[in-house]
């Protein structure tokens, strides 16, 4: 079985400081992670992926995460955000045989001016 | 296509009433896959085709649900004697072989409110 934690439903930041968005797995295989955006009544949109290549993932718009197997977390990061990032963000664990994908149940980014 | 499409983008049904969401997948991805996305939380699977073989139901929350894809292209999910608590979005996505590691590419989702 394999499951998701976000571990803050919600973050708030000012434009232009760091952003770290938390997210822990559990996974009886070596997992596959992403992370997914969604932007209000817009579709889900890929922003990076880790696939047991590189521990540090870079991904759109300036995010880049790090799997850490030892901790079972992959946090997303961006070193200044920008308004344009204010959005519901979702970290996904894939099962290796295939079919299915668990999403966590979300982390929603505000940032102020 | 440019994307994954979805019809209707909003339904409203009565409660009873059998409802029918469509998918266009992204042209030659092998796999799709259904999300229910209940407000406030992140997408849940439901079931999962690589062409026209659903290889997995398991998400289906009760036999009032039925999913196809006849062709190995479209997709219809079918909700029959909605219930209220059968209102969220629905999520169609497709990647091009369906491995773990695919990118999942999301279409915008039908919003279904039953009353």
């Amino acid at each position: 079985a394999q499951s998701v934690t976000q571990l803050d439903s919600h973050v708030s930041v000012s434009e232009g400081t760091p952003v770290l968005l938390r997210c822990n797995y559990s996974s009886s295989y070596s997992p596959s992670l992403f992370w997914y955006v969604q932007h209000p009544n817009k579709g889900l949109q890929l922003l990076l992926k880790y696939t047991s290549a590189a521990t540090l993932v870079k991904g759109i718009n300036g995010f880049e995460a790090e799997f850490k197997k030892s901790e079972t977390s992959f946090h997303l990061t961006k070193p200044s955000a920008h308004m344009s990032d204010a959005a519901e963000y979702f970290c996904v664990v894939s099962d290796p045989n295939a079919g299915k994908s668990t999403f966590g149940d979300g982390t929603t980014l505000t940032v102020k001016p | 296509g440019a994307g994954v499409s979805q019809s209707p983008r909003y339904k409203v049904a009565k409660r009873g009433q059998d409802v029918a969401l469509r998918c266009d997948p992204i042209s030659g991805h092998v796999s799709l896959f259904w999300y229910q996305q209940a407000l406030g939380q992140g997408p849940e699977f439901l079931t999962y085709f690589q062409n026209e073989a659903q290889l997995d139901k398991s998400g289906l929350p009760s036999d009032r649900f039925f999913a196809e894809r006849p062709e190995g292209s479209v997709s219809t999910l079918k909700i029959q004697r909605t219930q209220q608590e059968d209102s969220a979005v629905y999520l169609c996505a497709s990647s091009l072989q369906g491995q773990e590691t695919d990118t999942q590419y999301f279409g915008p989702g039908t919003r279904l409110t039953v009353l």
